[in-house]
Order: structure tokens, then sequence, then C-alpha cells
């Protein structure tokens, strides 16, 4: 069936400028995750939704970023004021009932 | 919270020979464990997993083992191959069907010389 979907595949923007990046989880999960991946390093958590609400935040590096989620399905994760630290790639993941957690293939941020 | 150390962050294996990753966790609560491979431009993908309740898990060529005295767990790849050319991920999290918030290690990237 279909996977984790997220887009767009790559972003390339300003210092300054805000963005949006969204995921689709596999249908029924009710459970979704966003990481981000530093060039070269292993996977940062940043927030945990269930449903609609996101009991876990504490990943979160600043309140430039936020994230929303509705309807049990799509996620978006939101940049304000890009900075050039924010340049990575950012993963979603979505759990099934046994806990096994499935990622898209990323979105690779570059912050000029 | 859990810190998950992962070694070597380079492996470099001849096809055909076994490769072997190690992870140790600091938090005794933890009581899932799974591996990751990523491909270039990939996202991770889930390999094999273990929960604390066992000590060893397999896979085809893949194994996991368990040692939660040692707080320590391994990734075994037996006979090679170049699509086993990836870095691996190992992870530790608390399952407690609520929040599995994965730790992740920090990779390990493995090269099989053909």
């Amino acid at each position: 069936g279909a996977g984790v979907s997220q887009s767009p595949s790559n972003k390339v923007t300003e210092k300054g400028k805000d963005v949006e990046l969204r995921c689709d989880p596999i249908s029924g999960h009710t459970a979704l995750y966003w990481y981000r991946q530093r060039l070269g390093q292993g996977l940062e958590f940043l927030i945990y939704f269930q449903g609609n609400s996101a009991p876990d935040k504490s990943g979160l590096p600043s309140d430039r970023f936020s994230a929303e989620r509705t309807g049990e399905s799509v996620s978006t994760l939101t940049i304000q004021r890009t900075q050039q630290e924010d340049s990575a790639v950012y993963l979603c993941a979505s759990r099934d009932v046994e806990v096994k957690l499935f990622f898209g293939s990323g979105t690779q941020l570059s912050v000029l | 919270g859990e810190n998950v150390e992962q070694h070597p962050s380079t492996l470099s294996v001849q096809e055909g020979d076994s490769a072997v990753i190690k992870c140790t966790y600091s938090d005794s609560a933890s009581n899932y464990f799974p591996w990751y491979k990523q491909e270039l431009g990939k996202g991770p993908q889930l390999i094999i997993d273990i929960r604390s309740n066992v000590g060893e898990k397999k896979d085809q060529r893949i194994a996991v083992t368990l040692n939660k005295t040692a707080k320590h767990f391994s990734l075994h790849i037996t006979e090679t191959q170049p699509e086993d050319s990836a870095v691996y991920f190992c992870a530790a999290s608390i399952s407690n069907f609520g929040n599995e918030k994965l730790t992740f290690g920090t990779g390990t990237r493995l090269t099989i010389i053909p």
C-alpha cells in the first residue's frame, strides 16, 4: 500500500522566510512524528501527535517551529523566519498498531 | 532522558563476511529496540526490531541480540551483499503504547566491498 508521503522533497529558501513542510501518513495510523536529520547526523525528535493533539513537543528547537495536524491525517511543520542552522532533512513517520514507525523520504530544506 | 550510543561510525566488510554494529542505551526502562537502514536520499526503513522480553531475534541474514543487564544490543548481518551498503541506525524507546519517542544512535555507514 501507499507509504508516508512528504512534500516538497526539496525546498530552497532565503534566510528569514517562512516554510511549510507537509506529511501524509499511512492511512489509519493515528500517531505521527516529526524528526530532523542534519547532514551526517542521527535523527533528532521534534514532535509527536496522537490524533490531532500533540502530547510531546519537547523536541521543537525554538518558538519559530510549530506543527499541526488535522483530521487525524495530514500534518504540517512550519518554520518561521528560517535560519541557516535550520538546513536539514525533515522526516515524518507514522506508527502502526504494533508500534512500528514508518518514515517518509523527507524534505531536504536548504536555507541560503 | 534516553541516550543511545552506536559504534562503529563506519564499517567496511568484504562481501560474504559478517558485519556487527553495537549500541548501548542509558535508560533501563527502555523496552523497544528497532534497527533502521537508510539508503541515500531515502527515509529510514525498519529492518528488524526486538522487545525487552526476548534476547535474540532473527530474520534471514539479519539478527539482533539484546543484553538488558548490560544495556546493549547489536545488529548482526551475515553473508553480506553489496545491497547491504547503507547507513544503519539503532534506536531505543519506552513502549507504553502512548508516545513511542525513539531516541536514535548516530548511525553506522556500512560499506560492502565486492
